[in-house]
């Protein structure tokens, strides 16, 4: 069965600072792997999503993310954070011609900017 | 181009209860999905309707339910509420059904 891991379910990073969520996956072959956000009390926006061919992908609001086969990762990054990224982020996969095709999430990592 | 639209955003049932939650998916998009968020299970598929029929299903019983009309406009219910039922109910929709596009939620309280 697939599954996905968030490792840190807070993150703490200085305003202007790097960031890296990170994003492992259990699937048997390539996945389509997705990031959303989640700003309080709103729903998910679509970051960036993965699903073939060039393994960085951009995203949206200056979000990067770089899929990563030997290492089943797809981690999350943006240069120099701003308070408006505060948020929390989720991860998920999904298997690509699957019947019974949904997106398994990960449990979210919550992004705190520090002034 | 309008966005996923839910209704009500939020509301408050009593336990025993039933309620029914609205979603009306982005133009042109045919699946519609549902999803049930809370802090301690986290996001949970629910079901997908595509075309009026129901497609996919997740692990919730019986007690949840969701339709889907001609129009692609799909609703969903959950009859005899009880108080784990309190959540952020969330509806994507989808063109391809690979990439889905969600609503602001509906927040569920039940007391």
């Amino acid at each position: 069965a697939q599954s996905v891991t968030q490792p840190d379910i807070h993150i703490t990073v200085s305003e202007g600072a790097s960031l890296e969520l990170r994003c492992n996956y259990s699937y048997g072959a390539t996945p389509y792997l997705f990031w959303y956000v989640q700003s309080p009390g709103q729903g998910l926006q679509l970051l960036l999503k993965y699903f073939s061919g060039d393994t960085l992908v951009q995203g949206i609001k200056g979000f990067e993310a770089e899929f990563k086969r030997s290492q089943s990762s797809f981690n999350l990054r943006k240069p120099s954070v701003h308070w408006s990224d505060a948020a929390e982020y989720f991860c998920a996969v999904a298997s690509p011609g699957d019947s019974n095709y949904q997106l398994i999430w990960g449990a979210g990592t919550k992004l705190i900017i520090k002034p | 181009k309008a966005g996923v639209t839910q209704t009500p955003r939020y509301l408050i049932k009593t336990r025993g209860q039933q309620v029914t939650l609205s979603c009306s998916p982005i133009s042109g998009h045919r699946s519609v999905s549902w999803y049930q968020q809370t802090p301690g299970q986290g996001l949970q598929f629910l079901f997908e309707y595509f075309s009026e029929t129901q497609r996919n299903k997740g692990n919730f019983p019986g007690r949840f339910s969701g339709r889907q009309f001609s129009n692609s406009r799909s609703e969903m219910n959950v009859s005899t509420l009880e108080l784990g039922d309190s959540a952020l109910y969330l509806c994507a929709s989808s063109r391809d059904r690979n990439t889905i596009y969600f609503g602001e939620g509906s927040w569920l309280t039940v007391v």
